[in-house]
């Protein structure tokens, strides 16, 4: 079983839509909660974090915490074409970073 | 300013054959992480450099993989006798000295093929 779990997808919504995306993890020690973006072709970006339990809001973009249910959301508002990507969520607690699959967004106009 | 580089971008190479991998991190940054990822499977971790030195390699899959740093700057992933199995993209990331583990900026990666 992978300490962190994601689903893959393809998760596909029209513009404008509220996205939900969501990981479970295993291991209690991790502290940070990451969400990478990933275009096509290219490298992963940070795009948010968290440290411990609670909720994060950047813009469109909401991160959520719960650590009794080990649950990692991500949240997009007013979904963009420009916001098709892979999704990664990743937690950590001491120099690595163990990342999930990826889900792959697309977001039609 | 420049970003990660890594070189080539992508590389074809037939099994049993030696690859060398590289990385140009961005200029000043004192970590370095190789990862793999191929469908399915996510990024894998596979070493971080803390300078030239390599405190966590727990990642590299078998021996036939190894790495280095030189300079506390370029580093190379070698996977001596390639299997289609290690047929993935191989991306590096770096960290400026004071930033946190997660604050990794990636290089667009080698596309590996092994045939």
């Amino acid at each position: 079983q992978k300490e962190v779990e994601q689903d893959p997808g393809p998760l596909s919504v029209p513009e404008g839509a509220i996205v939900s995306l969501n990981c479970t993890y295993s291991n209690s020690a991790f502290q940070y909660f990451m969400w990478y973006r990933q275009y096509s072709r290219k490298g992963p970006e940070l795009l948010m974090y968290t440290y411990s339990s609670g909720n994060k809001e950047d813009g469109r973009f909401t991160a959520q915490v719960d650590k009794s249910s080990k649950y990692i959301s991500l949240f997009i508002r007013d979904s963009q074409p420009s916001d098709s990507a892979t999704y990664l969520c990743a937690a950590g607690g001491y120099q690595k970073v163990t990342f999930g699959t990826g889900t792959k967004l697309q977001v039609i106009p | 300013g420049a970003g990660v580089s890594q070189s080539p971008s992508n590389k074809v190479t037939e099994k049993g054959k030696d690859v060398e991998l590289r990385c140009d991190p961005i200029s000043g940054h004192t970590a370095l992480y190789w990862y793999r990822q191929s469908l399915g499977q996510g990024l894998e971790f596979l070493i971080y450099f803390q300078g030239n030195s390599a405190p966590d390699k727990s990642g590299l899959p078998s021996d036939r993989f190894s790495a280095e740093r030189t300079g506390g700057s370029v580093s190379t992933l070698t996977i001596q006798r390639t299997q289609q199995e290690d047929s993935a993209v191989y991306l590096c990331a770096s960290i400026s000295a004071g930033a946190l583990f997660y604050e990794q900026y990636f290089g667009p990666g080698t596309r590996l093929t092994v045939t």
